[in-house]
């Protein structure tokens, strides 16, 4: 059974400061989703890594993946406000389409 | 761009009462995913659907029910609803395009008094 594990759960930080969220996950996966969801809306999706060395970036937000270590990194650039939000992790469980969630990251970003 | 699509919004209702949350999706999507949200917490997968016909129960035990007789339709029913029901639940759905990538909608926040 896959298990989701995401560190920090909380994170308060300052502007322009730089900063990595952690997602460690307990077997063996293909395929890996980061997901954002602001409070009381759903859930935005924001990268989905293929392959082991796979690294996305969007604006601030840069994620990687390595599945030989069972490791994802979303790392946050100069941070702004309006990135405050709870960030998910979600690896593929298995060969089919179900997705397991870490527990989120609550990031909140001080002006 | 997403459409799904999800009813009622928001929703309180009397304990034993039996309620149908709805969710449709207009972008043919064979896989559809129900999921349950407390406040603040992780996503916990409740029901999903690989096509017409096809249902499975998901990683954390429900007592709602679930049917796809249409490929863009996928509602959920609680037969009686109690107190512990209360949450916020979520539908999904993906497809070949974009590497199975779930696409949410918008949410039911379900109270049960």
């Amino acid at each position: 059974e896959l298990k989701v594990e995401q560190n920090p759960l909380f994170l308060s930080m300052q502007e322009g400061k730089n900063y990595t969220i952690y997602c460690n996950y307990s077997t063996t996966s293909d395929r890996l989703y980061w997901y954002r969801q602001d409070p009381g809306k759903s859930l935005e999706s924001l990268f989905v890594l293929l392959s082991n060395g796979a690294v996305k970036q969007e604006g601030r937000l840069m994620a990687s993946l390595d599945t030989k270590a069972r490791l994802s990194t979303l790392h946050i650039t100069a941070a702004v406000h309006d990135l405050s939000a709870t960030y998910f992790c979600a690896p593929r469980e298995g060969r089919d389409d179900k997705i397991i969630f870490g527990k989120g990251t609550r990031l909140h970003i001080l002006p | 761009e997403a459409d799904i699509y999800q009813t009622p919004r928001y929703l309180v209702i009397g304990t034993g009462k039996k309620i149908t949350l709805e969710c449709s999706q207009t972008m043919g999507h064979d896989k559809m995913y129900w999921y349950q949200q407390d406040p603040g917490m992780e996503l916990h997968l409740i029901h999903y659907s690989y096509g017409v016909n096809s249902t499975e129960k998901g990683d954390l035990s429900s007592e709602s029910t679930v049917s796809r007789i249409r490929t863009e339709h996928f509602p959920l029913t609680l037969e009686s609803a109690r107190p512990s029901h209360t949450s916020q639940y979520l539908c999904a759905s993906s497809g070949y395009i974009k590497f199975h990538e779930q696409y949410f909608g918008p949410g039911t926040r379900l109270t049960v008094t």
